[in-house]
């Protein structure tokens, strides 16, 4: 299995553009989690879901941000308008759900907003 | 609430001494309990994870936790560190129904040759 896939791995922008963040769970994996890590705030959980739909939104810093998952393989997280205190990694993880089961992360989209 | 607290922010250690991190956690009902590992520039990769049975788990490159219910810890040890365990250390407790994991703050592992 190829793990979960995050693109772009790198994404340097502008403050004000907007940016989309895409994430690709591993397959047969239900349920889709959000992180942001900065060295101040260390690892946070930005949204989750389950079957597609969120269950858990409260981490999501602001209104700017906002996360979809149209489908069990695809799922984005989106800026806008980007500020430079948004710049940090951010992972997407999945897991299946009701098993004893690991949560797999993907590799990362380091995000730098100038 | 749920949390995971880790005493360690930064440690340091030289080669072959033994590693003990602390983890505690605070969590309703049934509790899974796992340590990722990331090393520098990575992703979190699984080092361990505790879902039930025998309380001493083994995990990756020697690492071993164990799981002591009534003090609410899953410490995570190694008996002899290399430099190649230089990483950042996460600690996180969650359920099986949710997916969802509550992560500790981390524990930065410096390993000098």
């Amino acid at each position: 299995d190829a793990g979960v896939i995050q693109s772009p791995r790198h994404e340097v922008t502008e403050m004000g553009q907007e940016v989309t963040l895409r994430c690709k769970p591993i397959s047969g994996h239900n349920s889709l989690f959000w992180y942001r890590q900065t060295m101040m705030r260390g690892l946070e959980l930005l949204i989750y879901f389950n079957n597609n739909v969120p269950i858990d939104d409260s981490g999501m810093p602001e209104d700017r941000f906002s996360a979809k998952m149209p489908n069990a393989s695809f799922s984005t997280l989106k800026i806008q308008p980007s500020e430079p205190r948004d710049s940090a990694v951010y992972f997407c993880a999945s897991v299946i759900l009701g098993g004893q089961e690991t949560q797999y992360f993907g590799p990362g989209t380091r995000l730098l907003v100038l | 609430a749920q949390s995971v607290s880790q005493h360690n922010h930064h440690v340091i250690l030289s080669e072959a001494a033994s590693l003990e991190l602390g983890c505690n956690y605070s969590y309703g009902g049934t509790v899974n309990l796992f340590w990722y590992v990331q090393y520098p520039g990575q992703h979190l990769q699984l080092l361990l994870k505790y879902f039930s049975g025998d309380p001493l788990v083994k995990g990756i490159k020697g690492f071993e936790a164990e799981f002591i219910k009534s003090k609410f810890s899953f410490n995570l040890r190694k008996p002899s560190v290399q430099w190649s365990d230089t990483a950042e250390y996460f600690c996180a407790a969650g359920s099986s129904n949710t997916g969802k994991l509550i992560f500790g703050q981390g524990t930065t592992l410096q390993v000098k040759p």
